[in-house]
């Protein structure tokens, strides 16, 4: 069963503390994406990783980094949280020669 | 760049009534046009998907048919189900698939008995 999973599923920081967020794959895709969602907004892509230690903005990086250090897990990470970051996060993956991403169940973060 | 355009924020109709949700999109190259739909608290999940030029696409009770000389990719179905309640997204995908998707804004569509 193809699956992308997401831990966690809720969070709450405060401003300025740092907040990792995790995604997993057990599909052996090679590409991976990090979006957020906002109310009005529809979802927009922060970064890609096309594979282990191969990653690339998206049109909104600015505040996030991410890791990719095995092909299964793609982690987003925010240095210093602030309060506009509270969104929900979802993260994809897809297989090489597909156009279709797959979609983890999103991870509500709130910064207060 | 690509953009997609979704004109309904919020589409809310009595059950067994047909609906349409509208998108357009605007992209240099040949490409792919999805339809993602996301009930409450649960992930974007795939609905159709098309790359082919006036065909028409079902599934789940739903069709779109991809109209490249217009560059629209409607989705509709003939009578709505309260379990359609949920949102959603029509997206792109450009020439370079490794990219992310262009995702319109979302269309809420709400069922009522």
């Amino acid at each position: 069963d193809m699956k992308v999973t997401q831990m966690p599923r809720y969070l709450i920081k405060r401003m300025g503390e740092n907040v990792l967020l995790e995604c997993g794959q057990d599909m052996s895709h090679e590409t991976m994406y990090w979006y957020r969602q906002d109310p009005g907004l529809g979802l927009q892509l922060i970064y890609i990783s096309y594979d282990v230690d191969s990653n690339s903005e998206g049109d909104i990086p600015k505040g996030y980094r991410v890791s990719r250090k095995k092909r299964e897990h793609f982690s987003l990470i925010l240095d210093s949280a602030k309060t506009n970051q509270t969104s929900v996060y979802f993260c994809a993956s897809r297989l090489g020669g597909d156009a279709e991403q797959f979609f983890g169940p999103g991870t509500r973060l709130t910064v207060l | 760049g690509d953009s997609v355009t979704q004109t309904e924020g919020l589409v809310t109709l009595t059950e067994g009534l047909p609906v349409m949700l509208n998108c357009t999109y605007q992209t240099a190259y040949s490409t792919f046009l999805f339809w993602y739909v996301q009930h409450l608290n649960e992930a974007p999940k795939l609905l159709l998907k098309s790359s082919t030029d006036n065909k028409r696409t079902e599934h789940q009770g739903f069709h779109a048919t991809l109209h490249k000389s217009s560059s629209s990719f409607h989705l509709q179905k003939s009578s709505a189900q309260l379990s359609d309640s949920a949102l959603y997204y029509c997206a792109l995908s450009g020439n370079n698939y490794a990219q992310g998707l262009t995702f319109g804004l979302g269309t809420r569509v709400s069922v009522f008995p």
